[in-house]
C-alpha cells in the first residue's frame, strides 16, 4: 500500500520560508515521479511542482517559480519542498503525491501552510 | 495554457441515480485525462486515468469517456459514499505540467 506522510507545515509570516517533507513507503520510491499539489482553503486543487525519478528534471507552476524548490532523496525515500518568499496566496494544504508524469495515484494526508502576519 | 472547465458546479441527485459530470478543455488535449474524488477532510483519490481506465480498486460504476476537448465521468448508480467533489486533470504534452478543473460537487438531493 502506498503511504505518504507529510510534515513541516505551520504558520509563517509573509516573506518567510518553510520546508515541507514527505516520507514514503509501500512502493519502490526511486521508480516514480513525485509531485506536490496544494489546495487553498475552500478551493480546488493546484499542481505545484514535480520531480523525475533521479531528480534530473523538475518543473513548477508559474506562480512559484524562483521561490520554491523541489528535491528528493531516494536513499531516504523522502521528498521535500523548500518554500521561500512566501505569500498569503501560498496558504494551502500541501499534498505529497506519487506521480507527476501522467497522473497522481497516491496521496498523503496533507500538511497545512498558513502565511499570515 | 489549457484551461479546464467542469459542469455543472453542483449536481444534486439521489442515491441510485445516474451522475454525468463534464470536463471541457479550452483546446484539444491528449488522452491523459484523469478524474479524482475528494471527500471532506480527505485527500483526493484517483478514480480514472487516461480518459477511461479505472484506477486500482475503483468500482465498475465509475466510467470515463471522451476525447479532444470534451470528457465525461459517469457514475452509473450513486452510492451514499459517492457524494463528494470530483476534479478532472490534464497534462500538457511536454513538459509535464498539470492543470485541474475547478471541480463538481455531487450532493444529496
Amino acid at each position: 500500500e502506498v503511504q505518504l506522510a507529510e510534515s513541516g507545515g505551520g504558520l509563517v509570516q509573509p516573506g518567510g520560508s518553510l520546508r515541507l517533507s514527505c516520507v514514503a513507503s509501500g512502493f519502490t520510491f526511486s521508480s516514480y515521479w513525485l509531485s506536490w499539489v496544494r489546495q487553498a482553503p475552500g478551493k480546488g486543487l493546484e499542481w505545484v511542482a514535480n520531480i523525475k525519478q533521479d531528480g534530473s528534471e523538475k518543473y513548477y507552476v508559474d506562480s512559484v517559480k524562483g521561490r520554491f524548490t523541489i528535491s528528493r532523496d531516494n536513499a531516504k525515500k523522502s521528498l521535500s519542498l523548500q518554500m521561500n518568499s512566501l505569500r498569503a496566496e501560498d496558504t494551502a494544504v500541501y499534498y505529497c503525491t506519487r506521480g507527476g508524469y501522467l497522473r497522481f495515484d497516491g496521496w498523503g494526508q496533507g500538511t497545512r501552510v498558513t502565511v499570515s502576519s | 495554457e489549457i484551461v479546464l472547465t467542469q459542469s455543472p458546479a453542483t449536481l444534486s441527485l439521489s442515491p441510485g441515480e445516474r451522475a454525468t459530470l463534464s470536463c471541457r478543455a479550452s483546446q484539444s488535449v491528449s488522452s491523459y485525462l484523469a478524474w479524482y474524488q475528494q471527500k471532506p477532510g480527505q485527500a483526493p483519490r484517483l478514480l480514472i486515468y487516461d480518459t477511461s481506465n479505472r484506477a486500482t480498486g475503483i468500482p465498475a460504476r465509475f466510467s470515463g469517456s471522451g476525447s479532444g476537448t470534451d470528457f465525461t465521468l459517469t457514475i452509473s448508480s450513486l452510492e451514499p459514499e459517492d457524494f463528494a467533489v470530483y476534479y478532472c486533470q490534464q497534462r500538457t504534452n511536454w513538459p509535464p505540467i498539470f492543470t485541474f478543473g475547478p471541480g463538481t460537487k455531487v450532493d444529496i438531493k
